[in-house]
């Protein structure tokens, strides 16, 4: 069935680190692929989002690439804040239908 | 704009008891889901509506029951409370589908005795 992988966490990084968040997907269609995040005690919120193959998103810094081939859709940022410690879930949503898919989350938490 | 809104924030029942969760929107969309979250797993979908008058079950519907008789409103009702049901439960609505963005609420933790 359609499912999402994503790297178990916590990530525990310094401020200005690099970071990297794997996800993986399992999809038996053309899928749009999306990262949320959930910073403390709030609900879910779109981080950035791409619809087809080869498409970046990218929001605050944050960058993702809808690799077909490979089945990805890693989570990228240049230079982490403090401010970015939050767990960060990847999803899948099919065309046409009604219901997304989330990975487990990865809790990330960035040092001063 | 208020977004989505959920109460209450946090809610403890004894094993039996019954109780809904209320969800309201003000962005008139026609896509509303509820969701609970439990550590490892993720999000899990346990209803959904496309509209008014229109409700569907996601994957994990057994124990919760919903309705939709407007689009602001789309309540989640636990009939007979059980430990296994202690989670944090979200609320999301979207403008079209599952391709859009959706937005969540602050979500309800509940705790089963």
């Amino acid at each position: 069935g359609d499912s999402v992988t994503q790297m178990e966490g916590p990530v525990t990084l310094s401020e200005e680190a690099f970071l990297t968040i794997n996800c993986t997907y399992t999809a038996t269609g053309y899928p749009s692929l999306f990262w949320y995040v959930q910073y403390p005690g709030e609900g879910l919120q779109l981080l950035l989002k791409a619809t087809k193959a080869d498409d970046k998103g990218s929001n605050k810094g944050f960058e993702a690439t809808y690799r077909k081939e490979t089945t990805s859709f890693h989570l990228e940022k240049g230079s982490v804040q403090v401010s970015d410690s939050a767990v960060y879930f990847c999803a899948l949503a099919l065309t046409g239908g009604f219901k997304t898919i989330f990975g487990a989350g990865t809790r990330l938490f960035v040092k001063a | 704009n208020a977004g989505v809104t959920q109460t209450p924030k946090f809610q403890v029942l004894k094993t039996g008891q019954s109780m809904t969760l209320q969800c309201a929107q003000d962005m008139n969309h026609e896509y509303m889901s509820w969701y609970r979250q439990d550590p490892g797993m993720g999000l899990r979908l346990i209803h959904y509506s496309v509209g008014a008058g229109i409700t569907d079950q996601g994957e994990v519907p057994n124990g919760y029951n919903v309705s939709r008789s407007t689009t602001e409103d789309f309540p989640l009702r636990l009939l007979s409370a059980a430990p296994s049901q202690t989670s944090v439960y979200f609320c999301a609505s979207s403008y079209g589908g599952n391709q859009e963005t959706q937005y969540f609420g602050p979500g309800t933790r509940l705790l089963v005795l």
